[in-house]
């Protein structure tokens, strides 16, 4: 596609559940990247990945969240456990140079966890 | 920890008026982004700034970054109403482009 793909775009679960939302970038760019954005605040950093690893995951808040990228292209980002302060737009990004740090953000993934 | 701060937070403008957007952050960095959301969409990239006294334009939108002082500003000249949008800056930590830690954005209203 021609941006960043993500889904779903709106996800409404509960307390406690298992949640996987998932980021397809854009064709060719090699580093992905998590960020999780509350109302009112700014992008939140999670996960960044160049290629099939996980290059820095130090913007994870705990042990639920967890994120792989298998093939190198598109990326799931899972929630165990959901807690209610998890409830935020989940987004991501793509590039395709990081070190010009022009990042292409997809539209989100908004999670209500009731 | 790094703290970056954007002001105002809200900023109602009139058309034709100009106005700076300030973001100060408390850690070295040589690399600032800017970037526009508009309500229920996502992040477009604006400016990307990489050395000290950098300054990029893009119609009615001037960017600049002063790593010494720590301060980039987003200058708007004659504000038209398509301006209205939340603009966020961000800071590079990783220095790779790899972990950005944004402000709280500023919510621009144009009206006529």
């Amino acid at each position: 596609g021609a941006g960043v793909s993500q889904t779903p775009s709106n996800k409404v679960t509960e307390k406690g559940k298992y949640v996987e939302l998932r980021c397809d970038p854009i064709s060719g760019h090699t580093a992905l990247y998590w960020y999780r954005q509350s109302l009112g605040q700014g992008p939140e950093f999670l996960i960044y990945f160049q290629g099939t690893g996980a290059a820095d995951d130090s913007g994870l808040p705990n042990d639920r969240f967890f994120a792989v990228r298998p093939e190198g292209s598109v990326s799931t980002l899972k929630i165990q456990r959901t807690e209610r302060g998890d409830s935020a737009v989940y987004l991501c990004a793509s590039s395709l140079r990081p070190l010009t740090g022009e990042l292409f953000f997809g539209e989100g993934s908004r999670l209500t966890v009731l | 920890e790094l703290k970056v701060e954007q002001n105002p937070l809200f900023l109602s403008m009139q058309e034709g008026k100009n106005y700076t957007i300030y973001c100060n952050y408390s850690t070295t960095s040589d690399r600032l982004y800017w970037y526009r959301q508009d309500p229920g969409k996502s992040l477009e990239s604006l400016f990307v700034l990489l050395s000290n006294g950098a300054v990029k334009q893009e119609g009615r939108l001037m960017a600049s970054l002063d790593t010494k002082a720590r301060l980039s500003t987003l200058h708007i000249t004659a504000a038209v109403h398509d301006l209205s949008a939340t603009y966020f800056c961000a800071v590079d930590i990783s220095q790779a482009g790899t972990a950005l830690i944004f402000g709280k954005g500023t919510t621009l209203s144009v009206s006529s």
